[in-house]
Order: C-alpha cells, then structure tokens, then sequence
C-alpha cells in the first residue's frame, strides 16, 4: 500500500518551454501532497505544499508563477515548470501523506528534469 | 523554522557490522521523525519512523531511538548487507511539514 507514481520519470526540453510533471497516489487518497526539489548530493529542500481543492502553499524563495501546482483531485497533483531555464534542471519528487496515517509522506519515484 | 543536523556524511562498514546514524532537531515542537533510504536515481522509501511519545522502535535489523529532552535521534542497522548500501536521510515533522537532514552516505563493504 501507500504507492505514489510520477509521470514522466525523465525529461529533456529546450530552454524557454514548460514541462508538466504528474504525481498519483495509486491506492490511497491523499488530501495534501508535497513538491521537492533535489540537486545532486544534497537533500530534498521542499518547494510547496499542494492541498486538494485550495491554492499551494509556497516555501520562501520559490516562484509561485514558474513552479505552478495543482491538485485538482484527492490522487493527483501536477507541477508545472514554466519557462524551463538550465538552472531549473533537477531532481523533482512528488510526496503524499498516508491516508490514516498523519505525518506520514510516501514518495514518488522522482522525475529527472534536463533543460538545454 | 526547524533544522535537522545529520552525522556523519558518510560511513563505511564491513558487512556484517553495524551502522549507526545520528541526527539533532532544534525545535522541540517536531512531534514525528522519520527516516528515509534513497538509492541512485529513485525517491526516497520510508525505512522506519518514530514519534515522539516514543524512545525506541525496532523493526527486524533497524531500530531507531529517540531523546526528546536533548532533541537526539539515531538510526541503528544492524548485520548489514550490501543492498544497504545507500544514502539515508533523517527527518523531523512538525504540522505536517517535514525537514530533511543533510543525508548520509553508507557503503557496506563485502
């Protein structure tokens, strides 16, 4: 149980395009999922908080109008990056909390993103 | 906000011996503190977790403990195995938001 799935799991896109990164909770419902962001050897820095229904709640220094989140139902949830730039390269992973279970985040298998 | 110190960055262990991990959490608010193992390339997996009106959990070769007073937690694997090879990552939650300490890379040695 508690298996979330991301969607694609590696991208390459040209500078300037935007590239839409989906995370599913497959067999349970997840009121709020959580976006991370991963550079090589470092740890996981969360980007925003994702609930259903409401508007995504942004960590300080990340750009609400580049990274745009929507969770539009209780198993899906999508980033968009807007505008990639190389810097925007990275490790995205997707997280949900554990229905029954508070506190408790399952992770996504992560979507490796490359902009030229 | 919280912040999560983890020692030590990297550990090397003979296989079959033991491996222990320590982290340190500032705000004694954080209620729940999971640990996390990340292979090359993949999400983290929840390994093993504690709260915090708990001092110990064991679940086969992991066990973790906790010290609320000096806001102390620790990772201990034991009779390790090369697919325990990987970096691990502590973690403190507190209303719902969950800090990652700064990882450990542990490489067992056949």
């Amino acid at each position: 149980g508690a298996v979330v799935s991301q969607h694609p799991s590696r991208v390459i896109c040209k500078s300037g395009t935007s590239v839409k990164i989906e995370c599913r909770s497959l067999d349970f419902q997840a009121t709020t999922m959580f976006w991370y962001r991963q550079f090589p050897k470092q740890s996981l820095m969360l980007m925003a908080t994702s609930n259903e229904g409401s508007k995504a709640t942004y960590e300080q220094g990340v750009e609400k109008d580049k990274f745009l989140i929507n969770h539009a139902s209780l198993t899906l949830s999508t980033l968009t990056v807007t505008s990639a730039h190389p810097e925007d390269s990275s490790f995205y992973i997707c997280s949900a909390d554990g229905q029954g279970a508070t506190d408790t985040q399952y992770f996504g298998p992560g979507t490796r993103l490359t902009v030229l | 906000g919280e912040n999560v110190e983890q020692h030590p960055s990297t550990l090397s262990v003979q296989e079959g011996d033991s491996a222990v991990i320590k982290c340190t959490y500032s705000d004694s608010a954080s209620n729940y503190f999971p640990w996390y193992k990340q292979e090359l390339g993949k999400g983290p997996q929840l390994i093993i977790d504690i709260r915090s009106n708990v001092g110990e959990k064991k679940d086969q070769r992991i066990a973790v403990t906790l010290n609320k007073t000096a806001k102390h937690f620790s990772l201990h694997i034991t009779e390790t195995q090369p697919e325990d090879s990987a970096v691990y990552f502590c973690a403190a939650v507190m209303n719902e938001k969950l800090t990652f300490g700064t990882g450990t890379r542990l490489t067992i040695i056949p």
